[in-house]
């Protein structure tokens, strides 16, 4: 089971510019959810993703947007990126639609220059 | 509003001690607690959870305590190891698949 793999592990890009972060769920989990990890804080829920629909949204602009797709996989896109969102994101899995224990992926760190 | 507080930003301990982090909420609702530990460039590992109808729980040298009546959680480790050492999160949920709020985080450091 290779557990929660996320891509990229790195990322720079352009204030402006827009990027796509992807998440393959660990084994049996289908359920998505993201964060936005600052650097000394602790993670901030984004969204989560449960049939392949947003669920739960936290206090993020709609400049954050997602898809689940039918596999469970799931991809994060940041529009506009301002400097202010370089962070670490982070994709957490979990099973029987999200009331299970979550496992996250190593994380991809963005960073907007 | 909700929120996950921690009591000490960092905690430094002798190795073969144990540790105890400790962590305040605010949101009654909320059912379901999880201590995470992460270490640098890494993403957050499960240690152990506990649901609102038990007050411990223990796993292998970790031990969650909850205290509904004062909204209080304690993450205790037993005989502390420097691979330990890592910033650890107490983070709730209301279960059923609502979002999990995380505190900022403790630091622990391990002596040798």
């Amino acid at each position: 089971d290779a557990g929660v793999t996320q891509s990229p592990t790195h990322l720079i890009k352009t204030r402006g510019q827009q990027v796509t972060l992807r998440c393959s769920p660990k084994s049996g989990h289908d359920t998505v959810s993201w964060y936005q990890q600052a650097l000394g804080q602790g993670p901030q829920f984004i969204f989560q993703y449960y049939e392949e629909e947003e669920r739960q949204r936290g206090n993020f602009p709609d400049r954050f947007s997602g898809h689940q797709f039918p596999n469970y996989s799931s991809e994060l896109n940041v529009n506009a990126l301002l400097l202010g969102d370089s962070a670490l994101y982070l994709c957490a899995t979990s099973g029987r639609q999200g009331d299970t224990e979550a496992f996250f992926g190593q994380g991809t760190r963005l960073t907007v220059v | 509003g909700e929120s996950v507080g921690l009591h000490l930003p960092t905690l430094s301990v002798q190795e073969g001690d144990n540790s105890i982090i400790n962590c305040a909420y605010s949101n009654s609702a909320s059912d379901y607690f999880i201590w995470y530990k992460q270490e640098s460039g890494k993403g957050p590992q499960f240690i152990i959870d506990i649901r609102s109808n038990m007050d411990k729980r223990q796993g292998q040298r970790v031990t969650v305590l909850l205290n509904k009546t004062v909204k209080h959680l304690s993450l205790q480790i037993a005989a502390t190891q420097p691979g330990d050492s890592a910033v650890y999160f107490c983070a709730e949920n209301m279960g059923g698949g609502f979002k999990t709020i995380f505190g900022a985080g403790t630091r622990l450091f391990v002596k040798a």
